[in-house]
């Protein structure tokens, strides 16, 4: 079955804790990316990558890292969670764009005390 | 600046009844739509697209409607059904930008279809 996996679905963490949210696609994408959504803000993108070892900021990086070094695999870091990142999140992929529709996974809800 | 608004948090229609979900966008540079359907615990997930050089597309129940000079968009569900309750999410790109950067999703509108 073609999907997209997050680990873990649902997380609570305290300040400053380093956490990482992984993120699998089996569909062989070369495009792969993290949103968050907040409620009147619908999803915003965090970072993306083209493909392996490519990976860019998008509209709301601040206080995230990223890692491609494999085409499956695309997990987000948060070095020092704030409560401000206390959101759900979402990994999606894509063949290249533009103009394909992306593949979301579940969601991962973070909560940052 | 959200590039991509829906000004309906919420819809509630009959079931059987016309269900019309509304997009307006900012950017004049978008030139392909798309609408996601999210259920609860779920992603989003790919509904229905249209590109600037059409003003209409159909897929079953599902039309979407493009009026370019008055950056709007809309999502119409015909008949409603149960099943069809939903956030349903308005999204925007370019064709001149090589990334998913240049995608812009509204915030969402919940359609609730009562039986």
């Amino acid at each position: 079955e073609a999907q997209v996996t997050q680990n873990p679905r649902y997380l609570i963490t305290v300040t400053g804790k380093k956490l990482t949210v992984t993120c699998s696609q089996n569909m062989n994408h070369e495009y792969m990316s993290w949103y968050r959504q907040d409620p009147g803000l619908g999803l915003r993108q965090i970072y993306y990558s083209m493909n392996v070892e490519v990976t860019d900021k998008g509209d709301v990086p601040e206080g995230y890292k990223v890692s491609r070094k494999e085409k499956r695999n695309f997990p987000l870091i948060l070095e020092s969670p704030s409560p401000n990142q206390t959101s759900l999140y979402f990994c999606a992929s894509s063949p290249p764009p533009p103009h394909e529709e992306q593949f979301f996974g579940p969601g991962t809800r973070l909560t940052v005390l | 600046d959200q590039q991509v608004k829906q000004n309906s948090p919420s819809l509630s229609v009959q079931e059987g009844r016309i269900s019309i979900l509304n997009c307006d966008y900012t950017n004049s540079m978008f030139d392909y739509f798309l609408w996601y359907k999210k259920y609860p615990a779920e992603g989003p997930t790919f509904l229905i697209s249209i590109s600037s050089i059409k003003d209409k597309n159909e897929d079953g129940r599902f039309t979407v409607f493009l009026n370019k000079s008055a950056k709007h968009l809309s999502l119409h569900i015909v008949p409603s059904q149960p099943g069809d309750s939903a956030v349903y999410f308005c999204a925007a790109s370019w064709g001149g930008g090589y990334n998913n950067n240049d995608m812009r999703f509204g915030a969402g509108t919940r359609l609730t279809v009562k039986p």
